[in-house]
């Protein structure tokens, strides 16, 4: 099985700072079509998660375009290039290369300061 | 607009069985697979079993292999799972998520909590 490992655990950021959040799967995540199926998605204090990326950089529909997604093979990166109140809450990779057997990360917190 | 809404959880002892109904709207239902995903309190999200839009393939998680059985009636709009000899570690909110192909998941409806005590 594909295990997907995120960095930090938590991450405290000020108003209006950047933010990054890594992560890494056990096996490259590129397709036998040459694509590569990664997302990210965003969990509010008390809400259902919300997909912000797909294969890897795509933004979903509505996101802001101060998240970014980035990486190749195994190594991947969601970028807040300015964090907003509203992005509080818990962001989580998930692969969907080996899918129908979708595997996500732990998750990362990030709060302000 | 995708809509999905849980319903079905509660408080189940040790052993017991419950079954888990998501209602789907807002799109054509029967032209996708569907996922029911998992969390427990306070930790990360499990992915716990697919069904194809036809029912001809299904997929557990081997946590929840031989005691979960998901289904599906396209003619109700509606996604199921069966959870039998329900554990501890089974307690959480569970989400239906509309499968997107390889893409992965895209639309989540709010969850159900089962909790899973004596």
């Amino acid at each position: 099985d594909v295990v997907m490992t995120q960095s930090p655990l938590s991450l405290p950021v000020t108003l209006g700072q950047p933010a990054s959040i890594s992560c890494r799967s056990s096996q490259s995540l590129v397709h036998s079509d040459g694509n590569t199926y990664l997302n990210w998605f965003q969990q509010r204090p008390g809400q259902s998660p919300r997909r912000l990326i797909y294969k890897v950089s795509k933004r979903d529909s509505g996101v802001p375009d101060r998240f970014s997604g980035s990486g190749s093979g195994t190594d991947f990166t969601l970028k807040i290039s300015r964090v907003e109140a509203e992005d509080v809450g818990v962001y989580y990779c998930m692969q969907g290369t080996h899918w129908p057997l979708l595997t996500f990360g732990g998750g990362t917190k990030v709060e302000i300061k | 607009e995708v809509q999905l809404v849980e319903s079905g959880g509660g408080l189940v002892q040790p052993g017991g069985s419950l079954r888990l109904s998501c209602a789907a709207s807002g799109f054509t239902f029967s032209s996708y697979s569907m996922n029911w995903v998992r969390q427990a309190p306070g930790k990360g999200l499990e992915w716990v079993s697919y069904i194809s839009s036809s029912s001809s393939t299904i997929y557990y998680a081997d946590s929840v292999k031989g005691r979960f059985t998901i289904s599906r009636d396209n003619a109700k709009n509606s996604l199921y799972l069966q959870m039998n000899s329900l554990r501890a570690e089974d307690t959480a909110v569970y989400y239906c998520a509309r499968d997107t192909g390889i893409t992965g998941v895209d639309s989540w409806g709010q969850g159900t909590l089962v909790t899973v005590s004596s």
